[in-house]
């Protein structure tokens, strides 16, 4: 079964506002990462969170994590058009296998 | 940062033929790479995982024998779709890593379209 289920499928949000989407896996991990994805090309890591860590930051970027709750939430603050893409959440177990979630397609309206 | 290339970006082929797609690390060299295929609106899912010098190992319900996966050195690994058709049209997606736990740098893509 597919680990890692995101939720909104899809977000429309306008510039400056924050777009927050939300990941869920089923099983233990190493760490769990975000992905972004524009339209036809390919993936652009944003970052990682390892399973022992409960928030990390870059830039505008806001990742937690809550094992107990097998969950992850990534928050993109004063979003702008360019940030339009679809992200993916993707958990690593062993042997460095990533399993990718369903994703989220942001739309940031100017 | 790490470069992974793969070649070509995008290939349309008949139904029947075989194509090969490459993927190459440019900076490093990789002992692990990851193959994946996206269909239209949909996540990645991995199709196999190989490593240099030995036989890829096959998510279930992943045809060994349709998608044959080579990693000859440590920059170079190759998917070739044999028999392709329309079905198989997608993103194929590679990823490669130094050693296991290393981050994975991701390809570019590949959009195979077969008619």
């Amino acid at each position: 079964s597919q680990q890692g289920e995101e939720d909104p499928q899809a977000l429309s949000i306008q510039e400056g506002e924050n777009a927050t989407m939300n990941c869920s896996y089923k099983t233990s991990i190493n760490n769990l990462q975000w992905y972004r994805q524009n339209s036809g090309r390919g993936l652009v890591h944003l970052i990682l969170i390892r399973s022992n860590e409960r928030e990390k930051h870059s830039g505008r970027l806001r990742v937690t994590l809550d094992t107990s709750k097998k969950s992850s939430s990534l928050l993109i603050t004063a979003s702008r058009a360019a940030d339009t893409a679809s992200y993916f959440c993707a958990t690593e177990t062993s042997g460095s296998r990533l399993t990718f979630g369903e994703g989220t397609q942001l739309t940031v309206n100017p | 940062g790490a470069v992974v290339s793969q070649h070509p970006s995008w290939v349309i082929c008949k139904s029947g033929t075989s194509v090969k797609i490459e993927c190459r690390s440019l900076d490093f060299q990789a002992t692990t790479m990851f193959w994946y295929r996206q269909f239209p609106k949909q996540s990645l899912m991995l199709m196999a995982t190989s490593n240099e010098g030995s036989k890829a190992t096959y998510e279930q319900g992943v045809e060994k024998d349709k998608f044959l996966i080579n990693h000859a050195s440590l920059t170079l690994s190759t998917l070739t779709v044999t028999s392709a058709h329309p079905e198989d049209s997608s993103f194929y997606i590679c990823s490669a890593s130094g050693r296991a736990g290393d981050t994975q740098y991701f390809g570019p893509g590949t959009r195979l379209t077969v008619l």
